[in-house]
């Protein structure tokens, strides 16, 4: 079974359109973290959620709303997609923050 | 805000070859953490170091921590096609409750 996993893995779509990523873990974790990974590879945290609170809102448009509606799960809607929305999404959960974090396998997002 | 420098960013090397890659810091971290990505998948952790000084291994793996707890070293002994990825430090403070990333070092293991 796949410990944490994401949806879609590629998303292709149009500037100006709206689209959502959905995030589950199934490792009973507390805390669940949104990353985006843009063309250099630099990974920047984005969101945090522990037990569906926020704990982390780093510097993000707030064109981004995550939404956690349980501890498993935490999806990333995003509005008036831009071209420098373009990179790659990874969510991650941790037993509590700063452990170990386990990282799904990514959502390529390309805005054309 | 607290900056990880890791160095060098690409390095290519033959088979059976040893290495070195570093992830410096001016800031001090409660522990710090090695991640290995592998193109098309998310990070993978490698070890956590905790203790200024501390030395882990993982098989040809050789992780050192600082004794500042400010920067780590990772050494490769004998590199192998598959330690082919890009590997990633992360540093954690107890005051903002994340880790911080390095840009990441690329290395390439040719057969």
């Amino acid at each position: 079974d796949t410990a944490v996993s994401q949806t879609p893995k590629y998303l292709v779509t149009q500037m100006g359109n709206d689209k959502s990523i959905k995030c589950e873990q199934n490792l009973g974790h507390d805390t669940m973290y949104w990353y985006k990974q843009d063309s250099k590879k630099f990974l920047k945290i984005m969101f945090s959620y522990n037990n569906k609170e926020l704990i982390i809102n780093e510097t993000v448009p707030n064109r981004f709303s995550p939404k956690s509606p349980d501890k498993a799960h935490l999806n990333l809607h995003i509005n008036s997609l831009e071209l420098g929305d373009s990179a790659v999404y990874f969510c991650a959960s941790s037993q509590r923050a700063l452990e170990t974090q386990y990282f799904g396998p990514g959502t390529r997002l390309l805005v054309l | 805000t607290q900056l990880l420098e890791q160095s060098p960013q690409f390095l290519s090397i033959q088979e059976g070859e040893n290495l070195t890659v570093y992830c410096n810091s001016s800031s001090v971290f409660s522990s710090l953490q090695w991640y290995r990505q592998e193109p098309g998948e998310g990070p993978v952790l490698l070890v956590t170091v905790v203790t200024g000084g501390e030395v882990k291994k993982l098989k040809r793996l050789t992780f050192q921590f600082g004794d500042a707890r400010k920067d780590s070293s990772l050494h490769i002994t004998a590199a192998q096609p598959g330690d082919t990825g890009l590997y990633l430090c992360a540093g954690a403070t107890g005051a903002n409750s994340k880790l911080t990333f390095g840009k990441g070092i690329t290395l390439s293991v040719r057969p």
